[in-house]
């Protein structure tokens, strides 16, 4: 079975310093890989993705990932966090078993809470 | 502004009682997404529908349905409700163009659904 998984619940960071929000994944067959945030009370933010190609992706507001297939992982990082940061930050991986063509639902980690402190 | 709309925002409700969540997936898009976040479950997917065709069904239960319109846009209907059905029920579209890149999913904001 499909899966990610997020091993913090939390990430605490100070303002200015690197921020780093782990994701690692289990798939069968090429790895689709999201990230999306969300604020509190509003809907998911789209914030990047890996479909194919170099393994570091650039995103929305400063945010790249990094894909590593040997380590199975897709971490979310930014160089300087801000307090406009603070969010749950949710990483997702595209079923491969509801696919056709460009399509299939997503299935997502637990989430991690972002706090970033001035 | 994802472009995607979701109404109503927030809905309240009884055990026992129905109601319709509905959404309009941005300008073009044909696919619509419903998934459900709670506390204990996270956000798991429910259904798929592609271009007025139910494409792909999740964790959906019996008790729940859904329907995407001519026009595009989609009703989640929740019946016989249950305490346990209370949660941010969220829609999403895409493209699904078949055969292009892999598409992004794009949310709406969410309707937020409290059973009594």
């Amino acid at each position: 079975a499909q899966s990610v998984a997020q091993p913090e619940d939390q990430v605490n960071v100070a303002e200015g310093n690197p921020l780093t929000v782990k994701c690692t994944y289990s798939v069968s067959g090429n790895p689709y890989l999201f990230w999306y945030v969300q604020y509190p009370n509003r809907g998911l933010q789209f914030l990047l993705k890996y479909i194919t190609g170099d393994n570091l992706v650039k995103g929305s507001y400063g945010f790249e990932a990094e894909f590593n297939k040997s380590q199975t992982s897709f971490h979310l990082k930014k160089p300087s966090a801000l307090v406009s940061d603070s969010a749950l930050y949710f990483c997702a991986v595209r079923d491969a078993k509801n696919y056709g063509g460009s399509q299939g639902n997503l299935i997502f980690g637990k989430g991690t809470k972002l706090s970033v402190k001035p | 502004d994802s472009g995607v709309t979701q109404t109503p925002k927030h809905l309240i409700t009884a055990t026992g009682q129905r109601v319709t969540l509905r959404c309009s997936p941005r300008s073009g898009d044909l696919s619509v997404y419903w998934y459900q976040q709670s506390l204990d479950q996270g956000l798991q997917f429910l259904i798929q529908y592609y271009n007025g065709e139910e494409r792909a069904k999740g964790n959906i239960l019996e008790r729940f349905s859904a329907q995407q319109f001519p026009d595009l846009h989609s009703e989640l209907n929740l019946s016989s409700l249950e305490l346990g059905d209370s949660a941010l029920y969220f829609c999403a579209s895409s493209g699904g163009l078949a055969g292009g890149t892999i598409d992004t999913q794009y949310f709406g904001p969410g309707t937020r659904l409290t059973v009594l």
